[in-house]
C-alpha cells in the first residue's frame, strides 16, 4: 500500500510568481485536504476536495486554488505569491463514507520559500 | 483567534517517566479530538483520538483524557522513550455537519525524552 506522496520536496519562488504543488493520495482514498504550516505554527486548513469538487474551505484568499483528478490525486495552486506564503504545505488523504470522514493520512509536505 | 491551544511549546522528560501534554479548546462545536506526532521532514502521523462521548481512550503507552466541561484534553505517555521525541499536535473537529471535514490544530509541543 502506497502512502501519501508530495512533490516537489522543496521549492523556491519569488514574490508575484505562481506555484503548483502536487499530491498523490493513499490507495483507496477519495478525499484530499491541504494544509499550510507556517514556522512555529500548527497546520492550518486550506481546503478539501472530494469527488473532484471543493468540499470545504478555510480562511484563505481565492489566489489559493486546487484541483482533484479522477485518480484522486490533487494539485494546490497559489497565484501572486507573497512572502507570507512561505511555509510547509501538507496534503492529507482520507476515505469519506456515508458515516463521515475517516482518519487523515499526511504526506511529508512541500517546503515553499518565497523570496 | 486560536481555537485549539497548546500552551507549552516544549517539554523535557526523563526516559521511563510520564510525559503529559496538554491542550485546551474554545469551540463548543468540537466533539472529536486527535493527537498527531511529527518528526522533522515527515508529515504528521495520527497517534490517538477521542470522541466527546468518552473521557478516556487508551492505546498501549498512550492515553488521552478529555474534560469536556473544562474544554481540556491531555495526552499521557507512559513510560516515555527516546523515540517519542517529536512535536505533538492536538487537533479538533466537529463530528458531523458543517466543518466536519476540517481539522483545527494547535501550535504543537516539542517533546524531548532524555535517555
Amino acid at each position: 500500500e502506497t502512502g501519501v506522496t508530495q512533490s516537489p520536496t522543496h521549492l523556491i519562488k519569488t514574490r508575484g510568481q505562481q506555484v503548483t504543488l502536487r499530491c498523490s493520495s493513499q490507495s483507496g482514498h477519495n478525499t484530499v485536504s491541504w494544509y499550510q504550516q507556517a514556522l512555529g505554527q500548527g497546520p492550518q486548513f486550506i481546503f478539501q476536495y472530494y469527488r473532484e469538487e471543493e468540499n470545504g474551505r478555510g480562511n484563505f484568499p481565492p489566489r489559493f486554488s486546487g484541483l482533484q483528478f479522477p485518480n484522486y490525486s490533487s494539485e494546490l495552486n497559489v497565484n501572486a505569491l507573497e512572502l507570507d506564503d512561505s511555509a510547509l504545505y501538507l496534503c492529507a488523504s482520507s476515505l469519506k463514507l456515508a458515516g463521515g470522514l475517516g482518519e487523515q493520512f499526511f504526506g511529508p509536505g512541500t517546503r515553499l520559500t518565497v523570496l | 483567534d486560536q481555537q485549539v491551544k497548546q500552551n507549552s511549546p516544549s517539554l523535557s522528560v526523563q526516559e521511563g517517566r510520564i510525559s503529559i501534554l496538554n491542550c485546551d479548546y474554545t469551540n463548543s462545536m468540537f466533539d472529536y479530538f486527535l493527537w498527531y506526532k511529527k518528526y522533522p521532514a515527515e508529515g504528521p502521523t495520527f497517534l490517538i483520538s477521542i470522541s466527546s462521548i468518552k473521557d478516556k481512550n487508551e492505546d498501549g503507552r498512550f492515553t488521552v483524557f478529555l474534560n469536556k466541561s473544562a474544554k481540556h484534553l491531555s495526552l499521557h505517555i507512559v513510560p516515555s522513550q527516546p523515540g517519542d521525541s517529536a512535536v505533538y499536535f492536538c487537533a479538533a473537529q466537529p463530528q458531523g455537519g458543517a466543518g466536519s471535514y476540517q481539522l483545527t490544530f494547535g501550535k504543537g509541543t516539542k517533546l524531548s525524552v532524555i535517555p
